[in-house]
């Protein structure tokens, strides 16, 4: 069964450091890895999409990078602002029943001005 | 705009009075989902769809029905909702289960059942 971790859970940094955050999963199998952001009580809106095949994505003063074979994925976020303070998630697509989205339990980010 | 649309955004309802929250796409994805959001538990799926008529359970469904009737529109019914199922609610759509295919999010409807 695939298993999603994101760590730290929450993170706090000034203002114009560079953010990284951590997912890690559990079974290599998978179509694709998501980012999403998610402010509170609201919505998910997608952040950048990696396909099992490739390596990196950016958007942005976003970076992320996909690591297949040792089950790990980063997601860069350049120069921070208070506009990022928001939870991130990550998510990967399985190959299994349902092709369903695994999600990790989300790291909470505050970027202090 | 391509969108998923969740109605309604807010519910308040009494135990064992069925309700349905419904979900829309405009993108013509033939993947449909419904998640659920908790604290500490994270977000799980309750129903897909692969297409039009064709609905399976995912990892929390018991309490909840779906259908799909037409392409666009995947509404998830509690018959008899309990306050366990208090919680904020997800559809979600996709071009097609798997490959390059970007997940697209509903704004979430949060559910609170007394």
């Amino acid at each position: 069964k695939q298993e999603v971790t994101q760590i730290p859970a929450a993170l706090s940094v000034p203002e114009g450091e560079n953010l990284v955050l951590n997912c890690s999963f559990t079974d290599s199998a998978i179509y694709n890895l998501q980012w999403f952001r998610q402010d509170p009580g609201k919505g998910l809106t997608s952040l950048l999409l990696i396909q099992s095949s490739q390596r990196e994505q950016t958007s942005g003063r976003l970076n992320a990078s996909l690591d297949k074979s040792s089950g790990r994925s980063t997601l860069y976020i350049a120069a921070s602002q208070p506009g990022d303070s928001a939870t991130y998630l990550c998510a990967v697509r399985v190959k299994a029943a349902g092709n369903k989205l695994t999600f990790g339990g989300g790291t909470r980010v505050l970027v202090k001005p | 705009e391509a969108q998923v649309t969740q109605n309604p955004r807010y519910l308040i309802t009494v135990t064992g009075k069925k309700l349905t929250v419904t979900c829309s796409q405009n993108m013509n994805h033939e993947y449909m989902s419904w998640y659920r959001q908790d604290p500490g538990l994270g977000l799980r799926q309750i129903y897909y769809s692969m297409n039009v008529e064709v609905t399976d359970k995912g990892d929390v469904p018991e309490g909840y029905k779906v259908s799909r009737k037409e392409k666009r529109n995947f509404p998830l019914i509690l018959e008899s909702p309990s306050p366990n199922q208090t919680s904020l609610y997800f559809c979600a759509s996709s071009l097609s289960a798997g490959g390059a295919t970007e997940a697209f999010f509903g704004q979430g409807t949060r559910l609170t059942v007394v």
